[in-house]
């Protein structure tokens, strides 16, 4: 195991259009974690995983984004009519429940979506 | 509403010498803060992690204290090298969600 995996690594798109992103994280952690990134600012909380269950979503996630987890392996982000504010990275990043004491969390590269 | 502030956004020191970055936090008490390093257009990289009844961790050349009294915590990279040179971002949680400050930039010449 190699690490949190995310695909595409970039992806343009126009204005309008559905994307859609897939983390694969370390195949031992349970807790899997969607963060946003724009440039010059730090990862914002997007939406968490643990397991299978969705457990919280941010504001920041409007009715425009949906994420899941099936059988509580990969996951995948979607983005419905896509707008020019929605450019950004996009961070997967995965974690062990006994593990939170004393390790962080583990991120994947990131996909960076441009909106054209 | 619960903020991390990394003050400055850019720091550049010379080889060799100690790079100290600052994280304050707001409105909240984190149980523990975490230090990762982003090279540019690549995730964050975990280094350290301190919890509130830590006052001090070392890993290497890096260093970091945790002081719930100034609400601060300060990230130290001693005997610094070009190879250092990137973003450090500090992050609160207390439970499963990361609130991460915006990175101080750190640049090292040779």
């Amino acid at each position: 195991d190699t690490g949190v995996s995310q695909n595409p690594r970039h992806k343009i798109t126009k204005r309008g259009q559905n994307v859609t992103f897939r983390c694969d994280p370390i195949s031992e952690h349970n807790r899997l974690y969607w963060y946003r990134q724009t440039l010059g600012q730090g990862p914002e909380f997007l939406t968490y995983f643990q397991n299978e269950a969705q457990l919280e979503k941010s504001r920041l996630l409007s009715d425009r984004f949906s994420a899941e987890r099936p059988k509580g392996s990969f996951s995948t982000l979607e983005i419905q009519r896509t707008e020019q504010g929605d450019s950004a990275m996009y961070l997967c990043a995965s974690s062990f429940d006994r593990d939170r004491a004393n390790y962080g969390y583990t991120f994947g590269s990131g996909t960076r979506l441009t909106v054209v | 509403s619960q903020k991390i502030e990394q003050n400055s956004e850019a720091l550049n020191i010379q080889e060799g010498k100690t790079a100290t970055l600052t994280c304050n936090y707001t409105n909240y008490s984190p149980a523990y803060l975490q230090w990762y390093r982003q090279d540019p257009g690549r995730g964050p990289v975990f280094l350290l992690l301190i919890r509130e009844n830590e006052k001090e961790k070392r890993k290497e050349r890096l260093k970091v204290t945790f002081d719930t009294t100034l609400k601060q915590s300060l990230f130290h990279i001693t005997a610094s090298q070009p190879a250092d040179s990137a973003t450090y971002l500090c992050a609160g949680n207390n439970d499963y969600k990361l609130s991460f400050g915006a990175g101080t930039t750190v640049t090292v010449r040779a």
